[in-house]
C-alpha cells in the first residue's frame, strides 16, 4: 500500500508554462517536505510545511499543506529549465519519525 | 544550512566484496539518521533507522546481517553491505536529523552512493 500518492509520475513541458503537482494520502501527517533531486546526487530538502492550511512561497514555487494534513501540493510559475529534476514529497506520520516518500515527480523542461 | 556528507560517492567492487559506506553530519549532531536505497528513476525506499548508542531499526525485508549499520557517534553512522553481490547494485543514501525542540526538523541527504558489483 502506498502511504503517499505522488502525481503525476512524469511531466514533459515548455519553458514558460505552470505546472502543479500533487501529494496525497489518506493518513495525517504530522509534517510534509518537498524535496528536489538532480541524477546522482542526494534530495536536496526545499520546504517543510506543519501547518494545516499552510502556504509556503520559495520564488516561483508555491507549496500547500491542505487543511486535514493529509494532502500537499507543489506549483511552478513560469518553469524553466533549470526547473527539471525529480521532486519528491514525503512526510513524517508523527514528529520525529522516518519520512515516507512518495514515488516522485520526474518534470522536464525543455526550451 | 545542515551538512551531510556521505563516502565514497561511488564503488566498484567485485562480488562477495564487503563495502562499506560512511554518513557524517559535519556541522550538527544527529541523533537519527536513515539509510535508503534508490533504484533508477525510482523514489526513496527506507532501508533502516539508526540511532546513536543503541542498534538499528529496520524496515521490513531489509536483511540486518546483510546490511550492517553502526552509529557509534552523534555524527557518524556507517552501512556495510556485506558479501555484495550483483542484486545489491543501487544508490545508497544517508540521511541525517539532529535534536532540537522543534521535532519536525527536517533531514537533510548525503550526495549518495553508487555502488556497483560485478
Amino acid at each position: 500500500t502506498q502511504l503517499l500518492k505522488q502525481s503525476p509520475q512524469f511531466l514533459s513541458i515548455q519553458e514558460g508554462e505552470n505546472l502543479t503537482v500533487y501529494c496525497n494520502s489518506s493518513s495525517v501527517f504530522s509534517s510534509l517536505q518537498w524535496y528536489r533531486q538532480e541524477p546522482g546526487e542526494g534530495p536536496v530538502l526545499l520546504v517543510t510545511v506543519v501547518t494545516g492550511g499552510e502556504v509556503k512561497k520559495l520564488k516561483r514555487l508555491t507549496f500547500q499543506f491542505g487543511d486535514a494534513r493529509k494532502d500537499s501540493s507543489l506549483h511552478i510559475t513560469a518553469a524553466q529549465p533549470g526547473d527539471t529534476g525529480l521532486y519528491l514529497c514525503a512526510g513524517a506520520r508523527q514528529a520525529g519519525t522516518a519520512l515516507i516518500f512518495g514515488k516522485g515527480t520526474t518534470l522536464s523542461v525543455s526550451s | 544550512g545542515a551538512v551531510v556528507s556521505q563516502h565514497p560517492s561511488r564503488v566498484i567492487c567485485k562480488s562477495g566484496t564487503s563495502v562499506k559506506i560512511e554518513c557524517r553530519s559535519l556541522d550538527f549532531q544527529a541523533t537519527t539518521m536513515f539509510w535508503y536505497r534508490q533504484f533508477p528513476k525510482q523514489s526513496l525506499m527506507l532501508m533502516a533507522t539508526s540511532n546513536e548508542g543503541s542498534k538499528a531499526t529496520y524496515e521490513q525485508g531489509v536483511e540486518k546481517d546483510k546490511f550492517l549499520i553502526n552509529h557509534a557517534s552523534l555524527t557518524l553512522s556507517t552501512l556495510t553491505v556485506t558479501s555484495a553481490h550483483p542484486e545489491d547494485s543501487s544508490f545508497y543514501i544517508c540521511s541525517a536529523r539532529g535534536y532540537d525542540r522543534d521535532s519536525n526538523q527536517p533531514q537533510h541527504f548525503g550526495d549518495g552512493t553508487r555502488l556497483s558489483i560485478l
